[in-house]
């Protein structure tokens, strides 16, 4: 099957620890991006990916940090340093080439704080 | 600011009504438009798109689109709802070369039935 696979689907943070988050996709996109949700507020950009070996900041990448080492794995670190972590991670990728491009999304990551 | 709105936070329809939903956008020129799902459980999935062409967008499901440019807007309807469309639904928007989505902070729908 081709898509776009997290894990885990839940994952538990103690106080100062970091967590690594995993999104692969076989769908041979360049292009990956990390989201989160909050309830009330949407999804918003944390970090994106063009390119391997190229990422960008979104709007609140305060606290986190990606690599992209290979095409197909983009993952996600929530560091200590992001006070409130508790909320649903959305990987997605881009189809095509060019301006008229689509976003695909994983089922997602639910982290909490203990 | 750049945004995307969306005005009902919560919609409550009865099965077979007819829904609207509003999106409206702040940017200026050239802009792609997405409404996406997120049905109980599941993951974020695209219910259509509007690049250009047509303003009268078809998406799955027997929902549809009207982008007008005037209005900066972008609202989702369907002319009777089902049970089964009870979710959450978001309005998104892309604009300049690279696809940074931006979303609206989404309507939940609850269809009884």
């Amino acid at each position: 099957d081709g898509g776009i696979t997290q894990s885990p689907k839940y994952l538990f943070r103690k106080e100062g620890q970091n967590v690594t988050l995993s999104c692969e996709q076989n769908l041979n996109h360049d292009a990956m991006y990390w989201y989160r949700q909050d309830p009330g507020q949407g999804l918003r950009l944390i970090y994106y990916s063009q390119i391997v070996n190229d990422f960008q900041k979104g709007d609140i990448a305060e606290g986190y940090s990606v690599s992209r080492e290979k095409k197909e794995s983009f993952p996600l670190t929530v560091t200590s340093a992001q006070k409130n972590p508790t909320a649903f991670y959305l990987c997605a990728s881009r189809s095509g080439r060019g301006l008229q491009e689509t976003q695909y999304f994983g089922p997602g990551t639910r982290l909490l704080v203990l | 600011a750049q945004s995307v709105s969306q005005h009902n936070h919560h919609v409550i329809l009865s099965e077979a009504a007819s829904l609207e939903l509003g999106c409206n956008y702040s940017y200026g020129g050239t802009v792609n438009l997405f409404w996406y799902v997120q049905y109980p459980g599941q993951h974020l999935q695209l219910l259509l798109k509007y690049f250009s062409g047509d303003p009268l967008v078809k998406g799955i499901k027997g929902f549809e689109a009207e982008f007008i440019k005037s209005k900066f807007s972008f609202n989702l309807r369907k002319p009777s709802v089902q049970w089964s469309d009870t979710a959450e639904y978001f309005c998104a928007v892309t604009r300049g070369g690279f696809q940074k989505l931006v979303f609206g902070t989404g309507t939940r729908l609850l269809v009884s039935p």
